[in-house]
């Protein structure tokens, strides 16, 4: 099982343009996560879904948007960076329930400038 | 919304002492709390969790404890050694959601030979 992949590992933008972050895992789990990771910050939760079908916001939404594509697939796009969108994004997935685990992905480094 | 505060920023620790990590959270709802340790440029990853129905969880050198009442929770780290260098991280469940996890902003910790 690869777990959760995430392309591309590397990203650098310009402002004002556009890019999708793409999420895959083969754990057969319902609920997909994207975080950004920021020195200092800790991990923040951009979107969640918690089953195929289904999305929602999380802590610091605004500037991106997502996409269920199934159930295995979950992408993340940014319509016009910014360069406060500068950061580590990690994809993750968990079973739905009591207490799973989240399973992270390695992450995409991104800079916009 | 649920807000989770971690102390020390930054902890510093010869091979072999101890090592311990607070957390505090906000939302009594709050009924599972994980730790997660990330190595420099990898992905974060769960060494131990514990849900709010249990005070205290082992697992070879690493404890967790929860005072709910208090609500707070911590990471006991016996007997240190220099691959437990990380950063590490609490995390909540965001109110009677076991899934959404809300983290706090990270522990560096170095252990020294």
């Amino acid at each position: 099982n690869a777990g959760v992949t995430q392309t591309p590992k590397f990203q650098v933008l310009k402002t004002g343009q556009s890019m999708t972050l793409q999420c895959a895992q083969d754990m057969n789990h319902n609920s997909m996560y994207w975080y950004r990771q920021d020195p200092g910050m800790g991990l923040r939760l951009i979107y969640y879904s918690a089953s195929e079908g289904t999305t929602d916001k999380g802590e610091v939404p605004n500037g991106y948007n997502v996409s269920r594509l199934n159930k295995r697939e979950f992408s993340l796009r940014l319509e016009s960076a910014a360069p406060s969108q500068t950061s580590v994004y990690f994809c993750a997935s968990s079973q739905t329930g009591q207490g799973y685990e989240q399973y992270f992905g390695p992450g995409t480094r991104l800079t916009v400038t | 919304g649920e807000n989770v505060e971690q102390h020390p920023s930054t902890l510093s620790v010869q091979e072999g002492d101890s090592a311990v990590i607070k957390c505090t959270y906000s939302d009594s709802a709050s009924n599972y709390f994980p730790w997660y340790k990330q190595e420099l440029g990898k992905r974060p990853q769960l060494i131990i969790d514990i849900r709010s129905n249990v005070g205290e969880k082992k697992d070879q050198r690493i404890a967790v404890t929860l005072n709910k009442t208090a609500k707070h929770f911590s990471l006991h780290i016996t007997e240190t050694q220099p691959e437990d260098s990380a950063v590490y991280f609490c995390a909540a469940s965001m109110g009677s959601s076991n899934y959404k996890l809300t983290f706090g902003k990270g522990t560096l910790l170095t252990v020294n030979p």
